[in-house]
């Protein structure tokens, strides 16, 4: 397996143009995490999907930010407009089913840069 | 949210070194993992300890458990360059795991 594929790794963009991150889960992984790590706040659950379905929101920072997630094999995180404070490192992550602890596998990430 | 304090924040030593890092809460977890991230990679799953009291041991490194499961430790030993990065611990109820801040730690040879 490929592992978890995050689309782009590197986006600059400049301050109120929308922003749109990709994640490819592992096939099979039934949960999907958004991250999002910041050097000040280290790594923030912003929202995570069981079955495609959102489960928990609570961590998405305001209506500026959505996600969905359409199907088991993509998600999308959306930011509209964007601010210079959303700078950061934005990581996907798939649970893998069935194991009675929580683990959890990280995409390498989409570097995001709002001038 | 259950929070993680990690300590020490940053840890430069040189090869050979053994070292500690810490993770605490005032918050009771079923389990605690502890994962490492490389510069542009995202965060790689070590451990996970479950029991109050349990100690597991991964070649040089070993992690253990508190008894009343609200902390953990991870000890190197002979720390080598190789494991430079930064090290996270990672607990929470339900599915939504919550993470520390991390211990970044540097080996220079």
């Amino acid at each position: 397996d490929a592992g978890v594929i995050q689309s782009p790794r590197h986006e600059v963009t400049e301050m109120g143009q929308e922003v749109t991150l990709r994640c490819k889960p592992i096939s099979g992984h039934d949960y999907l995490f958004w991250y999002r790590q910041t050097m000040m706040r280290g790594l923030e659950l912003l929202i995570y999907f069981n079955n495609n379905v959102p489960i928990d929101d609570s961590g998405m920072p305001e209506d500026r930010f959505s996600a969905k997630m359409p199907n088991a094999s993509f998600s999308t995180l959306k930011i509209q407009p964007s601010e210079p404070r959303d700078s950061a490192v934005y990581f996907c992550a798939s649970r893998q089913r069935d194991l009675g602890a929580n683990v959890l596998t990280f995409g390498a990430g989409s570097r995001l840069t709002v001038l | 949210t259950q929070l993680l304090e990690q300590s020490p924040q940053f840890l430069s030593i040189q090869e050979g070194e053994n070292l500690t890092v810490y993770c605490n809460s005032s918050s009771v977890f079923s389990s605690l993992q502890w994962y490492r991230q490389e510069p542009g990679e995202g965060p790689v799953l070590l451990v996970t300890v479950v029991t109050g009291g349990e100690v597991k041991k991964l070649k040089r490194l070993t992690f253990q458990f508190g008894d009343a499961r609200k902390d953990s430790s991870l000890h190197i030993t002979a720390a080598q360059p190789g494991d430079t990065g930064l090290y996270l611990c990672a607990g929470g109820s339900g599915y939504a795991l919550n993470f520390g801040k991390g211990t970044s730690l540097l080996v220079t040879p």
